[in-house]
């Protein structure tokens, strides 16, 4: 089975703090994405990323960057993290069939006071 | 744009059958999906569909028109255990394999 690994489930920063969330895929795929989710408006994608090194922005990429400097590696970065951020976060990644669809990982709540 | 639909929260009784129901609007299509995320925890993939038509998987079964973008998820023989969020996710055509997520729908299942 594939594993997605986040690094914390849970996480509290002060606001304008450099936030880093890491996301670890054991299964060699190309494709991972980070998500966050909110109650009432589901998952929206914030970024995404094909290669390594590639990276795309998602629907809500303001105030996030992304690396992926190895392909099982996926990070997330606020860079001045702000109560707005405060959600769950959750990492995917995507082998070449999409009909496999996404394995998540279990997801880091950060809070940001 | 592009949105999904599905209704918020839905109770049913234990041993029961319930239909989850979704409805989406994507530009272009490349298949719908079904995840279950009981609370606190990961969504796991339940389903994939991209011809109409109904795929059955044990209990739980997905069915999807492409005329008119509607799909639903028939959950057979409730157990307690089915209480979580279903969330219905559309694959738009244009690469990168994005998919657009709707809000989920909470199922309570009573005994």
């Amino acid at each position: 089975d594939v594993k997605v690994t986040q690094s914390s489930r849970y996480l509290v920063k002060r606001t304008g703090e450099k936030v880093f969330l890491e996301c670890v895929q054991d299964m060699d795929h190309e494709n991972m994405f980070w998500y966050r989710q909110d109650p009432g408006l589901g998952l929206r994608l914030i970024y995404f990323s094909y290669d390594v090194k590639m990276k795309e922005k998602g629907d809500i990429p303001e105030g996030y960057s992304v690396s992926r400097e190895k392909k099982e590696r996926f990070s997330l970065i606020l860079e001045s993290a702000s109560t707005n951020q405060t959600s769950m976060y959750l990492c995917a990644s995507l082998e070449g069939a999409v009909n496999y669809g996404y394995t998540f990982g279990s997801g880091t709540r950060l809070t940001v006071v | 744009g592009q949105n999904i639909d599905q209704p918020t929260e839905m109770t049913a009784t234990e041993g029961a059958i319930v239909q989850i129901n979704c409805t989406y609007q994507t530009s272009g299509f490349n298949g719908l999906f079904w995840y279950q995320q009981h609370a606190g925890e990961a969504p796991t993939f339940l389903s994939y569909n991209v011809l109409d038509g109904l795929e059955e998987k044990g209990r739980f079964s997905s069915f999807l028109s492409r005329s008119k973008g509607y799909s639903y998820l028939l959950l057979k023989e409730l157990q307690m255990k089915d209480s979580a969020s279903y969330l219905c996710a559309a694959l738009p055509s244009g690469g990168y394999n994005k998919l657009i997520f709707g809000a989920g729908t909470r199922l309570a299942v009573h005994p």
